[in-house]
């Protein structure tokens, strides 16, 4: 059974720093997407990610996947209050439309 | 550019009543989904469908069945609504056949089940 851990699940954090959101699963899969939240509001897609060492960045996002190790991070580079959100990392199931999703990773991040 | 589109936003319902959520997309995309989103849980599968004219059973079925009405519509039915069926539901489209594509939400609709 595919299993979506995310970690932490909550993080308060000041602007300027940087920090890393971690997303585990426990079995191979083709494809992990990110997704934002906003409180009260709709999914917002970030990066798809499809391939081993795959990486991708968005402003102050950068997104990256390992699938030997079943491990994909979010790397947050000097924080900004726009980026409070929570951020949510799906993983695909034996490639037929399933996601699997992490229970999220709520960010604040203060003034 | 409407997106997914999900009607209703907000519903009250009673224990026992039916209702149906209904969901469309104007993107032309093959693959439809409905979820249920809890506090601290993320996101669950309750039916998808691959493309118009099959549907499948998800993670979390029981209590729930799916019409995929057309290539644009997928709709979702509370047959006897339950207090557990308190959640916020969110309808997604993909186009599955294109590896880099991801799946895009409505708005959600928040269902409070007394």
């Amino acid at each position: 059974e595919l299993k979506v851990e995310q970690n932490p699940l909550f993080l308060s954090m000041q602007e300027g720093k940087n920090y890393t959101i971690y997303c585990n699963y426990s079995t191979t899969s083709d494809r992990l997407y990110w997704y934002r939240q906003d409180p009260g509001k709709s999914l917002e897609s970030l990066f798809v990610l499809l391939s081993n060492g795959a990486v991708k960045q968005e402003g102050r996002l950068m997104a990256s996947l390992d699938t030997k190790a079943r491990l994909s991070t979010l790397h947050i580079t000097a924080a900004v209050h726009d980026l409070s959100a929570t951020y949510f990392c799906a993983v695909e199931k034996d490639s037929n439309y399933q996601l699997i999703w992490g229970a999220g990773t709520k960010l604040i991040i203060k003034p | 550019n409407a997106g997914v589109t999900q009607t209703p936003k907000f519903q009250v319902l009673k224990t026992g009543q039916s209702m149906t959520l209904q969901c469309a997309q104007d993107m032309n995309h093959n693959s439809m989904y409905w979820y249920r989103q809890d506090p601290g849980m993320g996101l669950r599968l309750i039916y998808y469908s691959a493309s118009e004219g099959t549907t499948d059973k998800g993670e979390v079925p029981n209590g729930y069945n799916v019409s995929r009405l057309n290539k644009r519509e997928f709709s979702l039915r509370l047959e006897s609504a339950a207090p557990s069926q308190t959640s916020v539901y969110f309808c997604a489209s993909s186009d599955f056949t294109y590896s880099n594509q991801p799946q895009h939400f409505g708005d959600g609709t928040r269902l409070s089940i007394l």
